[in-house]
């Protein structure tokens, strides 16, 4: 089992510029997170989904968008980057009645 | 709303010394959980221990417990017999109560973290 994995790993955007990160799970997760994580803070909740075509908005979820298509994978969009998304993302799993979240390895994002 | 407090910015401790991370939490839910997960210099999250608010022992995996006093709303992380691996960054997080219907999605919230050094 690959677990919960992110692509890519590290990527530099433009002001302006657009992409979109793909989080991968085999764990067979129903529910899924994205979280951001500045320095000296904890994580912050962007978006999650409680399963294959839903999606709902976290805590700090402008600038944002993202899509559930199929139950391994949950994808997040940057649709216009700014400097302030600036940050590590983390992707999250979980299965019906667990309470532990499985964590990617993140994704390191600079926006110049 | 919930707001997780974790007041030590950073944290010295001698090997194989016990130490202990604090955290506080705020929330008006019944039912809720406490996490605790450590973040190595690599950036992974690797969980720690989880306590549910209604588990009436605490929480304890290998070298870690949860010293959860539910009265006083904190739930603090004690590691004995430190190592020089326990060198990282600790963070405490909550999971959102049951809403209506008895649903939780899980969201949680996270503390702004403790950083642990561990001395030879």
């Amino acid at each position: 089992n690959a677990g919960v994995t992110q692509t890519p790993k590290f990527r530099v955007l433009k002001t302006g510029q657009s992409m979109t990160l793909l989080c991968a799970q085999d764990m067979n997760h129903e529910y899924m997170y994205w979280y951001r994580q500045d320095p000296g803070m904890g994580l912050r909740l962007i978006h999650y989904s409680v399963g294959e075509g839903t999606t709902a908005k976290g805590e700090v979820p402008d600038g944002y968008n993202v899509s559930r298509l199929k139950k391994q994978n949950f994808l997040l969009g940057l649709e216009s980057a700014a400097p302030s998304q600036t940050s590590v993302y983390f992707c999250a799993g979980r299965r019906t009645g667990q309470y532990e979240q499985y964590f990617g390895p993140g994704t390191r994002l600079t926006v110049t | 709303a919930q707001k997780i407090t974790q007041t030590q910015p950073g944290m010295f401790v001698q090997e194989k010394e016990a130490v202990t991370l604090d955290c506080t939490y705020d929330t008006s839910d019944q039912s809720y959980g406490l996490f605790w997960y450590k973040q190595p210099s690599s950036g992974e999250m690797i969980f720690l221990i989880y306590q549910g608010s209604y588990d009436e022992q605490n929480a304890t995996e290998g070298r870690y417990s949860l010293n959860f006093q539910k009265a006083r709303k904190s739930a603090n992380l004690v590691i004995s017999a430190s190592q020089l691996g326990d060198s990282a960054m600790y963070f405490c997080a909550m999971r959102e109560g049951l809403g209506a219907g008895g649903t939780s999605y899980g969201k949680l919230t996270f503390g702004q973290g403790t950083i642990l050094t561990v001395h030879p």
